[in-house]
């Protein structure tokens, strides 16, 4: 079955870095585009960043533009965020998710919490 | 302030039906697919609809969508007091170049 499980967050200082991890299974994955999105605590849905099956397309919330990097591996079925000079408005339960017509199938979730 | 906009709250007795509104512009819904999901707490979001009415095999037909224009609605028939969650609408953005989502709508099944 289809299966997306993130990880990597955690507790990081204001403008540090933090690299999250979405290894996805149950699909063949360079056939897919993938995207991330994100929840503030209590807060609605904010899509962070979407990349093509290929690679070659990616695009960014204006939120995130210089800073977060969306990047996957085909070889590994995995999808990756590069997260840095992060904020506190950053802090967010952070979701993979498959992209087929929209985001169709989402992981549990990985918490990035930015704080001193 | 969300690109698309949702009531924030909708509320309905069990057995009954609701609907929740999901209002865009051209540069979204007119023009593109509209997804809905489904929150429940504590929980990852869930897809319940997509290309605007279509259901995923396992989402049973009490849920239903349409689109008219620059709006989106989700329906949902015969309530549970299972179906008390948070819902979203989305759908891609041709001008932002972004997806976009709404900015949610909590149910209660009285």
């Amino acid at each position: 079955q289809v299966q997306v499980v993130e990880s990597g967050g955690g507790l990081v200082k204001p403008g540090g870095s933090l690299r999250l991890s979405c290894a996805a299974s149950g699909f063949t994955f360079s056939d897919y585009d993938m995207s991330w999105i994100r929840q503030a605590p209590g807060k609605g849905l904010e899509w962070v960043s979407y990349i093509s099956g290929s690679g070659n397309s990616i695009y960014y919330a204006d939120s995130v533009k210089g800073r977060l990097t969306i990047s996957r591996d085909n070889a590994k079925n995995s999808l990756y965020l590069q997260m840095n000079s992060l904020r506190a408005e950053d802090t967010a339960m952070y979701y993979c998710a498959r992209v087929y017509k929209g985001p169709d199938y989402w992981g549990q979730g990985t918490l990035v919490t930015v704080s001193s | 302030q969300s690109v698309l906009t949702q009531p924030p709250s909708v509320s309905a007795a069990p057995g009954q039906k609701v609907t929740i509104s999901c209002s865009g512009s051209i540069s979204n819904i007119a023009n593109n697919y509209v997804s809905w999901y489904q929150q429940l707490p504590g929980t990852a979001p869930k897809l319940l609809i997509y290309d605007n009415n279509k259901r995923p095999s396992g989402i049973p037909d009490r849920f239903s969508g349409s689109k008219s224009g620059t709006s989106a609605t989700l329906g949902i028939t015969g309530l549970q007091t299972g179906d008390e969650a948070d819902y979203y609408c989305g759908t891609w953005d041709s001008s932002l170049s972004a997806w976009v989502f709404g900015g949610g709508t909590k149910l209660t099944v009285l």
